[in-house]
């Protein structure tokens, strides 16, 4: 079965603390995702993997970085945490050709105050 | 700036009645379109996905593409409590950006 895992579910960080969201799957996909999820926007996309050491930026990559050293292996960065960026995140992942389906991870809901 | 509409509901409907859920897409080059089930503080999990102009059915949903037209649709028949979500609509133009609707919240009235 696909498996998305992100292993903080429930963060709550300080204005300026640098925080790491790291996500991992188990299904040899070679495209990961990071978007934040808020009410009335839906979900957006941040930053996106193709490939090892190689991303693209999103919509909204403002304020975050990524990091793909490992092919199962996608993080993302808050440099300095500001309170506009208390959200849910969803790491996901497709294997292949665009168009395939997207597997979400179970999400991690950030708190900055 | 590519977009993908859903009316934000909530729709509600009463047990046993079908559901319909509807999407519009602004990008015409677009290509795979999928549905979306999120329950309250989870992540969505797919339903379905189509391709093609026309109907797709799995159990009791069915998918509905027109693309002159730019938009897809879910039906739900025999819908039931436990369906009560938000229905999320997912626009691939073959570029990675899945584009996602803001999500069409249903009730299903017991």
């Amino acid at each position: 079965d696909v498996k998305v895992t992100q292993s903080s579910r429930y963060l709550v960080k300080r204005t300026g603390e640098k925080v790491f969201l790291e996500c991992v799957q188990d299904m040899d996909h070679e495209n990961m995702f990071w978007y934040r999820q808020d009410p009335g926007l839906g979900l957006r996309l941040i930053y996106f993997s193709y490939d090892v050491k190689m991303k693209e930026k999103g919509d909204i990559p403002e304020g975050y970085s990524v990091s793909r050293e490992k092919k199962e292996r996608f993080s993302l960065i808050l440099e300095s945490a500001s309170t506009n960026q208390t959200s849910m995140y969803l790491c996901a992942s497709i294997q292949g050709a665009a168009g395939n389906t997207i597997y979400f991870g179970e999400g991690s809901w950030l708190t900055v105050v | 700036q590519k977009e993908v509409e859903q009316n934000s509901g909530p729709l509600s409907v009463p047990e046993g009645a079908i559901a319909s859920l509807n999407c519009t897409y602004s990008d015409r080059g677009s290509q795979s379109f999928f549905w979306y089930r999120q329950y309250s503080g989870k992540s969505p999990e797919l339903i379905m996905f189509i391709y093609s102009n026309g109907d797709k059915e799995d159990g009791r949903f069915t998918a509905q593409l027109n693309k002159a037209s730019q938009y897809v649709s879910l039906l739900i028949r025999d819908s039931q409590p436990s369906d009560s979500a938000t229905y999320l609509c997912a626009v691939d133009s073959g570029t990675y950006k899945y584009i996602f609707g803001t999500g069409t919240r249903l009730k299903v009235l017991a």
